[in-house]
């Protein structure tokens, strides 16, 4: 069946970079997500890959797809405060529905 | 248009009453979603439409009741909730229906409080 596992938590200062990992153990998986979620909003989509890609870069965003490893990744360059938030990393497969990690609750100090 | 609106924002209801969430999304997608989130865990999937049919129901209790008007909107009514049922649903939507769907545009969910 379809597991994604990420670490619970990770805080950095202002300006750091921060990674946010993921890992997958469904190999059909088709496309790879991450969310945003922000206290008491819903979920934004930040960014997604394609299984075939293993790299994407949007402005501050870089996604890293390892698909041997099932290893994904989220890079946030400069890290802002309006950062903080909880990111889920998502897998679709060819079953119609998307399954979600724990979350990465990111914590960014000034 | 890029957002899908979900009413109310907050509702508290007994365990008696009967209420509905909705979920209105104009930007053509053909497949929408229920997800029920308590705090600090991950949304779990509900219900899904796929062109306007109910194609997955993850073992939903009959106490939720989904509904498809058309393919803009999106129910959910509720009846004989408990207060393990409190929690923010989130409804979603998706451009394609079937088995690849491509990403999900969120609402911002509503929080129901079971006393």
């Amino acid at each position: 069946g379809e597991d994604v596992e990420q670490s619970l938590f990770l805080s950095v200062r202002e300006g750091d970079s921060s990674v946010i990992n993921c890992t997958y153990t469904d190999s059909s998986s088709t496309y790879l997500y991450w969310y945003k979620q922000e206290p008491g909003a819903g979920l934004q989509l930040l960014t997604y890959i394609f299984s075939n890609m293993d790299m994407k870069q949007d402005q501050r965003l870089t996604v890293l797809l390892n698909k041997k490893d099932k290893h994904l990744s989220l890079r946030i360059a400069d890290t802002q405060t309006g950062d903080s938030a909880i990111y889920f990393c998502a897998e679709s497969t060819n079953a119609g529905k998307s399954t979600f990690g724990d979350g990465t609750t990111l914590t960014v100090k000034p | 248009d890029t957002e899908v609106t979900q009413t109310p924002k907050h509702l508290v209801m007994g365990m008696t009453n009967k209420k509905s969430l909705k979920c209105e999304q104009h930007m053509g997608h053909r497949a929408m979603y229920w997800y029920k989130q308590k705090a600090k865990k991950p949304p779990e999937l509900m219900f899904v439409y796929s062109y306007e049919k109910l194609s997955i129901n993850e073992s939903v209790p009959s106490r939720f009741s989904p509904e498809c008007p058309n393919s803009s909107l999106l129910n959910l009514h509720l009846h004989a909730l408990q207060p393990e049922d409190s929690a923010l649903y989130l409804c979603a939507s998706s451009r394609r229906g079937g088995t690849n769907t491509g990403e999900l545009f969120f609402g911002e969910g509503s929080r129901l409080t079971v006393l």
